[in-house]
């Protein structure tokens, strides 16, 4: 089935610096949503997109659907500790179910006070 | 006021057993999803229900059976325990209709032994 590439898969950085992911697919999304997953938790959504070149931002997260349809970034400002966690992205694939949510494998942050 | 909520939070088990994971959503959702997080923290669906009719069945093996007796829950039976069953299960929920983000539940983590 369709998967995601979601890159970094893992990065450590400093306090108040910004980071940025991103997930590519072969096929064209129709939504893109990011989530967290902090351990112990189920994923938190974070942001969702619905339209082609869509610019949203939640504090200091930012996230933009891809003109092509099949990328989405999320950028994170300022960093802070409890930023920590795995970051998700998900979408539904055009060409698929609508009732089926596509995961990446995650980014691994790790932010060091 | 918990949103997404599933029992129970650990289950450990023997091979061959069988076991049930309950989850109930309050929030009016009509779509309720089963997902599968295995060790690498890949996330998969298995099962999708709308309405409680069954939408998706992502290839999953026949022992495992979801029930749906009412729009706000969703139950997973687990037949004849295998090691390789073991994982984190998550519940979700959305709204009908196309586009939409799912909700999660905090998760059940399933170790069989």
């Amino acid at each position: 089935g369709q998967q995601l590439n979601q890159s970094p898969q893992s990065m450590f950085i400093q306090e108040g610096e910004d980071v940025s992911m991103n997930c590519t697919s072969s096929s064209i999304f129709n939504t893109w949503l990011w989530y967290k997953q902090e351990p112990g938790e189920g994923p938190v959504l974070l942001i969702a997109l619905y339209k082609a070149g869509e610019l949203t931002s939640n504090g200091r997260l930012t996230a933009q659907f891809g003109i092509t349809r099949k990328d989405s970034f999320l950028n994170i400002s300022a960093s802070i500790p409890s930023d920590v966690g795995i970051y998700f992205c998900a979408g539904h694939d055009s060409g698929g179910s609508n009732y089926k949510l596509t995961f990446g494998k995650g980014t691994l942050l790790t932010v060091n006070p | 006021d918990t949103a997404v909520s599933q029992t129970p939070k650990y289950l450990v088990t023997q091979m061959g057993n069988d076991k049930s994971i309950k989850c109930e959503q309050n929030l009016g959702h009509d779509t309720m999803y089963w997902y599968k997080q295995d060790s690498k923290k890949f996330l998969k669906i298995m099962f999708s229900y709308n309405n409680k009719e069954l939408i998706i069945n992502e290839t999953v093996p026949n022992r495992f059976s979801p029930k749906s007796p009412d729009k706000a829950h969703l139950n997973l039976h687990i037949n004849s325990l295998e090691l390789g069953d073991s994982a984190v299960y998550f519940c979700a929920s959305s709204r009908q209709g196309v586009l939409t983000e799912a909700f999660f539940g905090q998760g059940t983590r399933l170790t069989v032994v």
